[in-house]
């Protein structure tokens, strides 16, 4: 299995705090993801790096910001938490050689819970 | 039509069966095809990728129809512990991204 954690695993928060989700790689690859998973939507990407703070926004960006200071650390931050956001976060890495479609592998995912 | 649309299913079949999956997919310029598989409550693993040519993993096939734009997958010989969600996932349109079909659930029964 790709060496990839999330953290926390699961999390319950209350509208309007800053949440900040981690995903942190030991396989050095150069694009990381974001996605939410809720049903009936299936996974949507939130925003994703192609390298050290170089990142762009994905199909649900709005609300959600992230940084990647370092490779190996890919951090998702709700500044403001909504219960529309409450849902299973998955992070996901691709070695990405020049492409942004390379096959993906993804972390065990962060269920997040906003009252 | 949807970016990536399957059949949501239940499929529901008894051990020993063969099962097929399509997907069908909105880009004619996609180049990259896989299918995911997701177990309940765990993350999307890699179950295959899909070449232009067709390939086979065991008791697994990927075919992929370009004039079409469909993909599918047949199981083979069925087992319990295929029972699961499985993904259709392609390329967007920019080539940056890759979309998530919101997947076909498989349930084996003995």
């Amino acid at each position: 299995d790709a060496g990839i954690t999330q953290s926390p695993r699961h999390k319950v928060t209350e509208t309007g705090t800053p949440v900040t989700l981690r995903c942190h790689q030991t396989e050095n690859h150069r694009y990381m993801y974001w996605y939410r998973q809720d049903p009936g939507h299936g996974l949507r990407l939130i925003h994703y790096s192609y390298g050290v703070k170089d990142t762009d926004k994905g199909e649900v960006s709005d609300g959600y910001s992230v940084s990647r200071s370092k490779t190996e650390d890919f951090l998702l931050t709700l500044e403001s938490a909504t219960s529309s956001q409450t849902s299973v976060y998955f992070c996901a890495i691709s070695e990405g050689v020049g492409r942004a479609t390379d096959t993906q592998y993804f972390g065990p995912g962060t269920r997040l819970t906003v009252l | 039509r949807k970016e990536v649309e399957q059949d949501p299913g239940p499929f529901n079949v008894p051990e020993g069966a063969t099962v097929a999956f399509n997907c069908t997919y909105s880009n004619s310029a996609s180049q990259s095809f896989f299918w995911y598989r997701q177990d309940c409550r765990k993350e999307p693993k890699l179950l295959m990728s899909v070449y232009s040519s067709g390939n086979e993993d065991g008791r697994f096939t990927a075919q992929l129809n370009r004039a079409s734009q469909y993909i599918s997958l047949l199981i083979r010989d069925s087992k319990l512990s295929d029972s699961a969600t499985y993904l259709c996932v392609v390329n967007n349109q920019a080539g940056t991204a890759l979309i998530f079909g919101k997947g076909t659930t498989l349930s084996v029964s003995s």
